[in-house]
């Protein structure tokens, strides 16, 4: 079964320092990983979409890392803005496409300005 | 694009009615759509999976009566809270995924029942 660890739980920074933001997973038999975020009492908006064969992806100040042997996933924000505090949820679906995700706990962030 | 889109975005109901939450797929076609539930400061539970022209798959412990799906079209579910309660306010999401683009999330609906 798969298990999907997000570490640190809550993470608070000054406004302009880097984000790094963890995600382990424990079945590296996946089809993808992606990165959400989600803002108080909002649904979830895709922040980043990384393929089983890719090891990273960019959008902006945020990249994705994904290695799939060691199981495990970076997100970088880079120079963190107030806007930027949410929570940030990594999830997998198993191998095959279309089932159900299996959710990191996220991580709370809070950018102080 | 892949965009799911949720309503209503918030009910206040009173208890003992019953309750309709409306998931679409804007731009593809959904032969699956998942419903989650959500409780303050914490992370989104699987609540069922709703398949296109065949029954919802229930999670461990969700009670298929209370919580009707129907997944009728290929770009609409809707979930129906029956009997609603007090215990029944929450947040519930719906997700669908569309190949290239993962899971795709609505924006949500915030049930409270008085």
């Amino acid at each position: 079964k798969q298990e999907v660890t997000q570490i640190p739980a809550a993470l608070s920074v000054p406004e302009g320092e880097n984000l790094v933001l963890n995600c382990s997973f424990t079945d590296s038999a996946i089809y993808n990983l992606q990165w959400f975020r989600q803002d108080p009492g909002k649904g979830l908006t895709s922040l980043l979409l990384i393929q089983s064969s890719q090891r990273e992806q960019t959008s902006g100040r945020l990249n994705a890392s994904l290695d799939k042997s060691s199981g495990r996933s970076t997100l970088y924000i880079a120079a963190s803005q107030p806007g930027d505090s949410a929570t940030y949820l990594c999830a997998v679906p198993p191998k095959a496409a279309g089932n159900k995700l299996t959710f990191g706990g996220g991580t709370r962030v809070l950018v102080k300005p | 694009g892949a965009v799911v889109s949720q309503h209503p975005s918030w009910v206040i109901c009173k208890s003992g009615t019953s309750v309709k939450i409306e998931c679409r797929s804007l731009d593809f076609q959904a032969t699956t759509m998942f419903w989650y539930r959500q409780f303050p400061k914490q992370s989104l539970m699987l609540m069922a999976t709703s398949n296109e022209g065949s029954k919802a798959t229930y999670e461990q412990g969700v009670e298929k009566d209370k919580f009707l799906i129907n997944h009728a079209s290929l770009t609409l579910s809707t979930l129906t809270v029956t009997s609603a309660h007090p215990e029944d306010s929450s947040f519930y999401i719906c997700s669908a995924s569309r190949d290239s683009y993962g899971y795709t999330f609505g924006s949500g609906t915030r049930l409270t029942v008085v």
